[in-house]
């Protein structure tokens, strides 16, 4: 069975640190996607890759950046984390059919 | 730009009562339809995808789908509500550019009733 494994299901981090949230797929997809999930305002894109160290900007990558440096993980950094970015964060895997995979999600929690 | 429209965001029924989830996109181009379940605390879930052929389309856990080209929807339904399927629900467009990136509705609460 494909697995979308997040390295993490709950962190709580302090204001200004640096984050990472990991991603890894066992399935050789090329294209692997950010979201974070809020209440009342669904998934939203943050960054998405469709090669390794191709990426792309999604909807709100403001304070976010990614790494990709091998095909199977796409990283998520918080380069100096806010209170704003509480949140739940999910990772994704398209293969074809363009169905998405997901991980289990990571809920982080910035005090 | 592609966008998706989900009517209700709680829906109630009784346990053995009809489901009925609503998804609207708005699209000149038919694009690819999903439908995924979130049970609390975990990612989503593939219920159900449409991309070419049959309109009517059959998921897991007893759901389907019909894609009405002429009223741009994709609604999901199950004759029977049981309990288990209390969960989020979420409506996806993705077109066939940009990776296949989805865009996501806002998701449907389903509450099951006993």
């Amino acid at each position: 069975d494909v697995k979308v494994t997040q390295s993490s299901r709950y962190l709580v981090k302090r204001t200004g640190e640096k984050v990472f949230l990991e991603c890894v797929q066992d399935m050789d997809h090329e294209n692997m996607f950010w979201y974070r999930q809020d209440p009342g305002l669904g998934l939203r894109l943050i960054y998405f890759s469709y090669d390794v160290k191709m990426k792309e900007k999604g909807d709100i990558p403001e304070g976010y950046s990614v790494s990709r440096e091998k095909k199977e993980r796409f990283s998520l950094i918080l380069e100096s984390a806010s209170t704003n970015q509480t949140s739940m964060y999910l990772c994704a895997t398209r293969g074809q059919g363009f169905g998405y995979t997901f991980g289990s999600g990571t809920r982080l929690t910035v005090v | 730009a592609q966008s998706v429209t989900q009517l209700g965001s709680h829906v109630s029924v009784s346990e053995g009562a009809l489901v009925l989830l609503r998804c609207n996109y708005s699209s000149s181009v038919p694009p690819y339809l999903f439908w995924y379940v979130q049970y609390p605390n975990q990612g989503l879930q593939l219920l159900l995808k449409y991309t070419t052929g049959a309109t009517l389309v059959k998921g897991i856990n007893g759901f389907e789908a019909e894609f009405k080209k002429s009223e741009t929807s994709f609604h999901l339904t199950k004759p029977s509500a049981h309990m288990s399927d209390a969960a989020e629900y979420f409506c996806a467009v993705t077109y066939n550019t940009n990776a296949g990136k989805s865009t996501f509705g806002d998701g449907t609460t389903l509450t099951v009733k006993p």
